[in-house]
């Protein structure tokens, strides 16, 4: 079945501890990318990727990192979580081909993370 | 700039009710236009979509028509069911790929409770 893998889907960590949020796709994808949703705030962007070592920052980066090492995985790095980073994140992942601007984005199931 | 303004919730229906959820766009040109639906617990997936002016997405008995003219993709069903509970949200891609990304453009989402 074709997916977007996140994990964890749930974590309750604290300020300051590092954590990782893990994003794999089996669908030979070349572009990955991260969102966060908030209530009143719909979805926002936090890093893209269009291929391995290529990744460049979306709308709110702050007090994230990426990495793209291999082309099915885009894990989401916090490297001191704070408690503004408390939100629902997805993971998603297209494919770019002749589709041009109607490329569908297919989404993880989602992680939400809560920081104490 | 993009973007997408989207009735906002919650809407409470009852069973076999008919649905409208509003959604307009601000974008240059004529680009796609997507309905993305998030049921409880899950990821986003696409519901329909719209590649050009005119055309009617169509899916699970959900329709939305692109509309340039009201720059307009309202989203309609004629009698709900209490599965299609879940939060709804209007999304504009970009017309082509933005250099490296695809970023889409939500809408702040719109919850459906449908009560039997």
């Amino acid at each position: 079945e074709a997916q977007v893998t996140q994990n964890p889907r749930y974590l309750i960590t604290v300020t300051g501890k590092k954590l990782t949020v893990t994003c794999s796709q089996n669908m030979n994808h070349e572009y990955m990318s991260w969102y966060r949703q908030d209530p009143g705030l719909g979805l926002r962007q936090i890093y893209y990727s269009m291929n391995v070592e290529v990744t460049d920052k979306g709308d709110v980066p702050e007090g994230y990192k990426v990495s793209r090492k291999e082309k099915r995985n885009f894990p989401l790095i916090l490297e001191s979580p704070s408690p503004n980073q408390t939100s629902l994140y997805f993971c998603a992942s297209s494919s770019r081909d002749r589709d041009g601007g109607a490329n569908v984005l297919t989404f993880g199931a989602g992680s939400r993370l809560t920081v104490l | 700039g993009n973007s997408v303004t989207q009735m906002e919730g919650p809407v409470t229906l009852s069973e076999e009710a008919f649905l409208t959820i509003n959604c307009t766009y601000t974008a240059t040109g004529y680009p796609s236009l997507f309905w993305y639906v998030q049921y409880p617990g899950e990821g986003l997936q696409l519901l329909l979509k719209a590649t050009k002016a005119d055309d009617k997405g169509s899916n699970k008995g959900f329709e939305a028509t692109y509309r340039k003219e009201t720059t307009s993709f309202h989203l309609e069903k004629g009698s709900v069911q209490v599965s299609d509970s879940a939060v709804y949200f209007c999304a504009l891609p970009p017309r082509a790929w933005e250099g490296s990304n695809y970023k889409l453009t939500f809408g702040k989402g719109t919850l459906l409770t449908v009560n039997p």
